[in-house]
């Protein structure tokens, strides 16, 4: 299978532990994206990948949470000291201007799912 | 700020009707439309994209409009199954490619 790939599927942690997560896109694809997505809520960006470079961050984004694609190949969204409220899903996506597919169709993976007690 | 809202937030109909999801945006400065179909505690996957110049696209039973405009797109399903029970998000993409998703409209059809 030549999709998204998120792992792990799921976390449970304890409040003040750092956790860390991965993202393998598609291989042909130059854009990565982090969301972040809770119950009843459409997914909210977090971030945004070009290559190896980090285009765009949100607010949403705070100093506890970094992002990075060495290489431009996979991705990892570490989160440090989490809280109650880092409770979500953490979806990537990924997508590329070049190739068969209709321009910019994001792909995404199946998420990650942290729970923080 | 790009605000994008689906109406209605849920819809239970019975199998074979032909539906209308309906997604409006504030800011008609778009780069792209997608919708996308998300089952419970799963991914998302993309179900169409519509270009900022084109008025709709289609695939099997889905067809998806675009009034830029307007500020509006509309998702028909034709001769709706149980299968096709999910819930459907549109993200809107502006120039700066990030994407703004509405809370999506959760489908269930009953056999």
């Amino acid at each position: 299978d030549t999709g998204v790939s998120q792992d792990p599927r799921h976390k449970i942690t304890k409040r003040g532990q750092n956790v860390t997560f991965r993202c393998d896109p598609i291989s042909e694809h130059n854009r990565l994206y982090w969301y972040r997505q809770t119950l009843g809520q459409g997914p909210e960006f977090l971030t945004y990948f070009q290559n190896e470079a980090q285009l765009e961050k949100s607010r949403l984004l705070s100093d506890r949470f970094s992002a990075e694609r060495p290489k431009g190949s996979f991705s990892t969204l570490e989160i440090q000291r989490t809280e109650q409220g880092d409770s979500a899903m953490y979806l990537c996506a990924s997508s590329s201007r070049s190739g068969g597919s209709p321009t910019d169709t994001q792909y995404f993976g199946p998420g990650t799912r942290l729970t923080v007690l | 700020k790009q605000e994008v809202t689906q109406i209605p937030a849920a819809l239970s109909v019975p199998e074979g009707e032909n539906l209308v999801l309906n997604c409006s945006f504030t800011d008609s400065a778009i780069y792209n439309l997608q919708w996308f179909r998300q089952d419970p505690g799963k991914g998302l996957t993309s179900l169409l994209l519509i270009q900022s110049s084109q008025r709709e696209q289609t695939s099997g039973r889905l067809n998806a409009s675009l009034d830029k405009s307007s500020g509006r797109s509309t998702l028909y399903i034709a001769a709706s199954q149980p299968g096709d029970s999910a819930t459907y998000l549109c993200a809107v993409r502006g120039g700066s490619y990030i994407p703004t998703f509405g809370r999506g409209t959760s489908l269930i059809v009953h056999p």
